[in-house]
């Protein structure tokens, strides 16, 4: 089956700081969406992203789907950045939703 | 607009009971979405439901089943509980149909412990 694999698996940033977290996919793919996960286990959809650039303030995502991976910039960061990020796929001719391996990002003061 | 609802929030189980957890979809969505995370884990997809039927399923056996229901809440029923089915279990609602998942809202979860 299709592989999901995020980097970096942690990163530990300071308030202020920019960052790229990627995601790479192993086949092709229907969709791929990112995803905030909070301290508290909510999940807060961020990107729905199968091809192209998107913004929405201090974040933006890029996917190439053609070279399978997406990449989610967060520019001066904020404590309430801190969670875990996950990218997700549909793959091609499936009904299935497979999660990545997720980013752990934590921002201090 | 409300969002997506689950219930309960928490319980605990032991091995070999059954377990119904509920799902209320954000409005106007019309397909729900089941996934189960481990702790430390990511999501992993159960299964999905359009229309009152199963659309989808991930890698889990059969005592796993669903429902979805006219107004498009939904059920996870898990049989026959095992100690690994300890998880945080999340319903996702989409405005999407037959062509795949849309953009998925997610209840808060359901945490599931079995003893």
């Amino acid at each position: 089956g299709i592989q999901v694999e995020q980097s970096p698996p942690d990163l530990i940033l300071q308030e202020g700081a920019n960052s790229t977290l990627r995601c790479n996919f192993s086949d092709s793919v229907n969709n791929l969406q990112w995803f905030h996960q909070n301290p508290w286990g909510q999940l807060i959809n961020l990107f729905y992203i199968p091809s192209g650039t998107k913004q929405n303030g201090r974040l933006s995502a890029t996917t190439v789907a053609t070279e399978r991976y997406s990449l989610l910039y967060i520019s001066s960061s904020q404590t309430t950045d801190s969670g875990v990020y996950f990218c997700a796929v549909e793959p091609y001719n499936t009904d299935k939703l497979i999660f990545g391996t997720g980013t752990r990002l934590q921002v201090f003061p | 607009e409300t969002g997506v609802t689950q219930s309960p929030t928490h319980l605990i189980k032991t091995r070999g009971q059954q377990v119904t957890l509920r799902c209320s979809s954000q409005s106007g969505h019309n397909t729900v979405s089941w996934y189960q995370q481990a702790l430390g884990q990511g999501p992993q997809f159960i299964f999905q439901y359009y229309r009152e039927e199963e659309n989808g399923r991930g890698n889990f056996p059969p005592r796993f089943s669903g429902l979805q229901f006219p107004n498009y809440s939904s059920e996870l029923n898990v049989n026959a509980l095992e100690l690994d089915d300890s998880a945080l279990y999340l319903c996702a609602s989409s405005p999407s149909g037959l062509q795949g998942f849309g953009e998925l809202f997610f209840g808060e979860g359901s945490r599931l412990t079995v003893l």
